[in-house]
């Protein structure tokens, strides 16, 4: 199975300030069709998951811009510009490279 | 609306059975991927099992802790997809989410708002 391994695990950040969440891999993510199947999703508290980003950078429909993702290969980052009080929460990178799929152990977010 | 909504959780003995639901609207389950991933209290997220799209062959995949006790099915009719546990463990304990790769393949867009199971004597 592919090891997702995300730093930090808890993330004290201030309001208006960027944060960022790095993720790696034990193993490439490249599929073989050539994408990279790597995604980020947050968890605010008591609610169920939502996807941010997919395919390392892509922005899910309704995300605000601030959230931004990059990476190749096996090293990956999500990056908020500036938080904002409604980011408090769990991020989770995940990958679909290849079942099993697994979760990094998630980053806690706190203001 | 788009969205998924799981029912069926609840209270079993070690060794018991029990069968989600996962009722889809907006969309045809039988036309995307769809998966279960459950979290213990207090812990994260983990992957439970994925059933392909029809056109993708519709086949199953589960991970190593539930893989010959937890299977997964779909009923086209109601739109609804069923993951079945037997012989439960009380560390099967958690809430259950079905997730759907709707709109982003490779990733899973929609997610329900999850369902308590607990194995417990």
């Amino acid at each position: 199975d592919i090891v997702m391994t995300q730093t930090p695990l808890s993330s004290p950040v201030t309001l208006g300030q960027p944060a960022s969440i790095s993720c790696r891999s034990s193993q490439s993510l490249v599929h073989s069709d050539g994408n990279t199947y790597l995604s980020w999703l947050q968890q605010r508290p008591g609610q169920p998951p939502r996807l941010l980003i997919y395919k390392i950078s892509n922005r899910f429909s309704g995300v605000p811009d601030r959230f931004s993702g990059s990476g190749a290969g096996t090293d990956f980052t999500l990056k908020i510009s500036r938080v904002e009080a409604e980011d408090v929460g769990v991020y989770y990178c995940m990958h679909a490279t290849q079942f099993p799929y697994t979760f990094g152990q998630g980053t806690k977010l706190e203001i | 609306e788009v969205q998924v909504v799981e029912s069926g959780g609840g209270l079993v003995k070690p060794g018991e059975s029990l069968r989600l639901s996962c009722a889809a609207s907006g969309f045809t389950s039988s036309d995307v991927w769809m998966g279960w991933v459950r979290q213990a209290p207090g812990k994260g997220l983990e992957w439970v099992g994925r059933i392909k799209s029809k056109p993708s062959g519709g086949t199953t995949d589960f991970t190593a802790p539930v893989k010959g006790r937890f299977t997964i099915s779909r009923d086209e009719s109601t739109n609804t997809l069923f993951l079945q546990m037997n012989s439960l463990k009380t560390e099967d304990t958690a809430v259950y989410y079905c997730a759907t790769s709707r709109t982003t393949a490779g990733a899973f867009d929609i997610w329900g708002q999850g369902t308590m199971v607990t194995v417990s004597s």
